[in-house]
This record gives C-alpha cells, structure tokens and sequence, in this order.
C-alpha cells in the first residue's frame, strides 16, 4: 500500500498569515493527489485534484504544487474560515490512503 | 444541484449487520463511480472502498481493513448506493460518508470525491 505522510500534524498562523503544508507519498503516484479541508462535525471539502487542479469554486487563495513525491498545499492570506484540518489522498493505486491530516489553528 | 444523503446509521452490538444507504440526486447516478470514505470519532479520514458504473461491471475496491467483510453494491434505477456492513468490529465505529468521482475535465483528469454527504454516525458498542 501507498503510505501518505504529511506535515506538519498542526500549526498555529495568524490571519493573512501564508501556510504550507506538505504530504509525502512513499511512492510515486504521478499528479493523483487531492487535498481536502475538514471542519469539526462537517463533512470534507474537496479543494484540489490532480496535484494542482482546482474544484468548481475553490479560491485562489488555495494552490497545489508536486515535486517528485512531495506535493504541497499553500494557503495564502488566511482568513478565520480557514481554520480548519487539512487533509491529502493519493488515488494512484488501490487501496487509496490519506494523509493524517494538518490541523491549523489560531495563534 | 448535486446531492448525497447518507442513511442507515445507529448502534449495532459487535458481530452485527448493519447496511447503509447514499441517496444521490442532482445528476445521473448511473454514470459514476462512487466512494465509502470513513472518520472514527477524532480521528483522521479513512478510503473504504468504491463502486464503479454498470459499464465498469459494477465492480468493487475494498480497504484492506474491511475486506471481506463490507460490501458495496447500487441500484441504478434508485439512485442509491449502499455499503452493507457485517461482522461489526467496536474499530469501525465511524461517521460513513459517501462521495462522487465526478467528470473529467478539459485535461481529462477526474474530479475525483469532488462531492460529499453529510455522513451517518454507524457505532459499535456493546
């Protein structure tokens, strides 16, 4: 199974900080990468697809890049309803796996 | 306007059945693949398994961890997908969410899980 690390496992920004979060796939999965935000008791959103893609939607503000088997998430300008966890998801190869999440909170 | 609404959801003794529901509505159902994704309480997302389209055979991916022991399966002509659940473990206490493989775009990648439900909280408990 394709093993998806990601870090870091939480960081505190301040509003209109930048963040960036990185997800490490233990082998190559080519641009199958998607990023997602959760907030607590609600279902995820799904922000990025193919690496870099955005959904119908999705603000500029997110953006998805790949080096190799590292793929980053960049947040810009973060707003209070940013706060939330982020998650990424390799669907390479079955069975699919995600990443452990980033919780990124208020500091 | 696209919608997935998760049913079938409650507590179920370990060792027991329980089988789960995805209304679809909003688009043509029988066209998509669609995924069991799960979360047990504070815990992380976890891929359980797809269903893929009548053209596709209907055939199904399974997570290792329920293997053998979930099943996926549809009917086209109710827009549901559902993920029949036996042999319970206290582990896969869950909120269950389903999710769409959308379309391809002008690139022809799939917006892949591009939609979610709203989840039903399935617990294992004694």
């Amino acid at each position: 199974d394709i093993q998806m690390s990601q870090s870091p496992s939480s960081l505190s920004a301040s509003v209109g900080d930048t963040v960036t979060i990185t997800c490490r796939a233990s082998q190559d999965i080519n641009t199958y990468l998607a990023w997602f935000q959760q907030k607590p008791g609600k279902a995820p959103k799904s922000l990025i697809y193919a690496a870099s893609r955005f959904y119908s939607g999705v603000p500029s503000k997110f953006s998805g890049s790949r080096s190799g088997t590292d793929f980053t998430l960049t947040i810009t300008s973060l707003q209070p309803e940013d706060f939330a966890t982020y998650y990424c998801l390799q669907y390479s190869a079955y069975p699919y796996t995600f990443g452990p999440g980033t919780n990124v909170d208020i500091k | 306007e696209v919608q997935l609404v998760e049913s079938g959801g409650g507590l179920v003794q370990p060792g027991g059945s329980l089988r789960l529901s995805c209304a679809a509505s909003g688009f043509t159902f029988s066209d998509y693949y669609m995924d069991w994704v799960r979360q047990a309480p504070g815990k992380g997302l976890e891929w359980v398994g797809r269903g893929r389209d009548k053209p596709n055979g209907h055939t199904t991916e399974y997570a290792a961890s329920v293997k053998g022991r979930f099943t996926i399966s549809r009917d086209d002509s109710k827009n549901s997908l559902y993920l029949q659940m036996n042999s319970l473990k206290t582990e896969d206490t869950a909120v269950y969410y389903c999710a769409r493989r959308g379309d391809r775009d002008s690139s022809g990648y799939y917006y892949d899980f591009d939609y979610w439900g709203r989840g039903t909280l399935v617990t294992v408990s004694s």
